[in-house]
């Protein structure tokens, strides 16, 4: 059964820092992996897909990167702004087909200004 | 990105009533549709798999008979929640995909069962 974990749980640093947030999960045998912004009550925000063929993804100050033999993917935020704060969830998807989404605990991250 | 609608974005209601969850994908069909359950501080746990036109396939521990999908269209899949306990209030969130595209999710649903 797959498991991903999200580590640190939370994290809270000053505005205009640069900061990592790591996710493992367990069965390397994935499809692709997702990263999404959650806010307070809020729904899921994708922000980057990795297929599993690929390294990374970048999408302005993001920066995901994936190395599925080890089950490991980052995601690098660079220049944090206060309004980056929030909860960061990872998500892998074990094949194309109709396969749900395992979700890791998240990562609270706190931008203080 | 495409567009996952999920209404309402909050619901209050009394034990033993039932409430219905609407999950619609605005500007892409949905074969696939998931529903998940979010409490406090925690990850979404996947309640059940709802493809259109067939019955909604379930996870462990989720009672199909209290949490009732039905997904009648390839852009619309609802949830109600029968006979309501407080227990179950929680954050239900919504996820619709075409075979080949990224997972989009709904606003999701605060529901408060008192």
């Amino acid at each position: 059964k797959q498991e991903v974990t999200q580590i640190p749980a939370a994290l809270s640093v000053p505005e205009g820092e640069n900061l990592v947030l790591n996710c493992s999960f367990t069965d390397s045998a994935i499809y692709n992996l997702q990263w999404f912004r959650q806010d307070p009550g809020k729904g899921l925000t994708s922000l980057l897909l990795i297929q599993s063929s690929q390294r990374e993804q970048t999408s302005g100050r993001l920066n995901a990167s994936l190395d599925k033999s080890s089950g490991r993917s980052t995601l690098y935020i660079a220049a944090s702004q206060p309004g980056d704060s929030a909860t960061y969830l990872c998500a892998v998807r074990r094949n194309s087909g109709n396969t749900p989404l395992v979700f890791g605990k998240g990562t609270r991250l706190s931008v203080i200004a | 990105g495409a567009v996952v609608s999920q209404h309402p974005s909050r619901v209050i209601c009394k034990s033993g009533t039932s409430v219905k969850i609407e999950c619609r994908s605005l500007d892409f069909q949905a074969t696939t549709m998931f529903w998940y359950r979010q409490f406090p501080k925690q990850s979404l746990m996947l309640m059940a798999t709802s493809n259109e036109g067939s019955k909604a396939t379930y996870e462990q521990g989720v009672e199909k008979d209290k949490f009732l999908i039905n997904h009648a269209s390839l852009t619309l899949s609802t949830l109600t929640v029968t006979s309501a306990h407080p227990e179950d209030s929680s954050f239900y969130i919504c996820s619709a995909r075409d075979q080949n595209t990224e997972a989009f999710f709904g606003q999701g649903t605060r529901l408060t069962v008192v």
